[in-house]
């Protein structure tokens, strides 16, 4: 069945170091990838996209990475702050069989950052 | 801009009990989706609602419904409630509930059963 898992349940970063979230996908219909970050108590917020037919995304502070080949997307965050600090998320929402949007999520990484 | 709203933000219900939780989607968002999500996991999808019609329903039992009103916002019923029914209840909203728009989260109501 479809299943979007990550490898690293949890993260320690110093501030300033670079994070990368790794993150495996099992559907190969998948064509839309999202990021999210959750803070204790709040709902996810949406940080970056991609879409299949791309291999790389910017944002600011943020990259995803996605590798098509191994089913393996990552998300990098450049200059980690404290307030980066959270769970996050890699969700896949295909389209194969359906054109209405359903979110898999994995199960999430918490990224610590530590002044 | 105000983002996806829910209500109420807490609630503790008691075994066999009934709930209704509600959710208002951003302004121009025609599609509403509810997630659930237990403590030390990932949400995971239950219902989306586009125009009023359910267009997409999740491994959940009958015991869950929704709607979907003319002004879009939404309600998630859960009836003959279980102790398992304690979580974070996650309304999301779209413009058009496609598979490739992003899916923006509210704060979610937290539901405890006891």
């Amino acid at each position: 069945g479809e299943s979007v898992g990550l490898h690293l349940p949890t993260l320690s970063v110093q501030e300033g170091d670079n994070s990368i979230i790794n993150c495996a996908y099992s559907n190969s219909a998948s064509d839309y990838f999202i990021w999210y970050k959750q803070e204790s108590g709040k709902g996810p917020q949406f940080i970056i996209d991609i879409r299949s037919n791309m291999d790389k995304r910017q944002g600011q502070r943020v990259t995803v990475l996605l590798n098509k080949t191994v089913k393996h997307l990552s998300l990098q965050i450049a200059a980690t702050q404290p307030g980066d600090s959270a769970v996050y998320f890699c969700a896949e929402n295909s389209a194969g069989g359906t054109s209405y949007g359903k979110l898999t999520f994995g199960q999430g990484t918490i990224l610590t950052v530590h002044p | 801009d105000a983002g996806v709203t829910q209500s109420p933000t807490h609630l503790i219900k008691t075994r066999g009990q009934q709930v209704t939780l509600r959710c208002s989607p951003i302004s121009g968002h025609k599609s509403v989706s509810w997630y659930q999500q237990v403590l030390g996991q990932g949400p995971q999808f239950i219902f989306q609602y586009y125009e009023k019609e359910e267009r997409g329903r999740g491994n959940f039992p009958d015991r869950f419904s929704a709607r979907q009103f003319p002004n879009y916002s939404s309600e998630l019923n859960v009836n003959a409630l279980l102790l398992g029914d304690s979580a974070l209840y996650l309304c999301a909203s779209s413009p058009g509930g496609l598979a490739w728009e992003t899916q923006y989260f509210g704060p979610g109501t937290r539901l405890l059963v006891l």
